[in-house]
């Protein structure tokens, strides 16, 4: 399973966009790059998943580069709301016997 | 996106005894079932893997004969720690995956367990 490596934590104040990169430099060729957003007290939701180059949805874009040994979660204009861990995991989820490992996740803090 | 519930949602037991937490899938079929432990201020840990109908998968250092896993419909499994120790205090939180969504992963709210 490929390890990843991520910021311990990051500060930003509201309305700037925040990007948070994830090291993955042994992903394998049928991996996917997955990002989970934790509250404190609840279970991990799904923000973002792809492959390679860019995916957008309607909170956060994923940039991958050519070689997918890492990729950066982008949040536009963030608010307080988004103070959160954020976590980068690599897998392949189109193997039905992978597991999602965790890593040690981004602190996110939002200032006002 | 689908949803999974887990019950109770917060539990406070005695040292020395037993107890159950369920993971329900409401919308979907789980073909399998991930039991994972967070201490405070730390990542998600996987306890174990399970498939319905099978026996679990424990991850290592994690005693099967104390987390008692069973996941014996699509959409319930439930983890019983037996005899509770304080250590035992933590967040538990399960996932569901189904093959009808590319195997995409969807968690669980989380129990809270104190031991006292």
């Amino acid at each position: 399973l490929a390890k990843t490596t991520q910021p311990i934590s990051m500060d930003s104040y509201e309305g700037q966009e925040v990007n948070i990169t994830c090291s993955h430099n042994n992903i394998a060729t049928n991996d996917y790059i997955t990002w989970y957003q934790q509250f404190p007290s609840q279970g991990p939701r799904f923000i973002i998943q792809g492959y390679k180059t860019k995916v957008t949805n309607e909170v956060a874009s994923l940039f991958i580069p050519a070689d997918r040994k890492s990729s950066t979660l982008s949040l536009p204009r963030v608010s307080l709301s988004d103070t959160a861990v954020y976590y980068c995991l690599v897998a392949n989820s189109m193997d039905s016997s992978y597991k999602l490992i965790f890593g040690s996740g981004t602190r996110l803090l939002v200032r006002p | 996106g689908a949803v999974v519930s887990q019950h109770p949602s917060w539990v406070i037991c005695k040292s020395g005894t037993s107890v159950k937490i369920e993971c329900r899938s409401l919308d979907f079929q789980a073909t399998t079932m991930f039991w994972y432990r967070q201490f405070p201020k730390q990542s998600l840990m996987l306890m174990a893997t399970s498939n319905e109908g099978s026996k679990a998968t424990y991850e290592q250092g994690v005693e099967k004969d104390k987390f008692l896993i069973n996941h014996a419909s699509l959409t319930l499994s439930t983890l019983t720690v037996t005899s509770a120790h304080p250590e035992d205090s933590s967040f538990y939180i399960c996932s569901g995956r189904t093959s009808a969504t590319n195997y995409e992963q969807y968690f669980g709210p989380g129990t809270r367990l104190t031991v006292t």
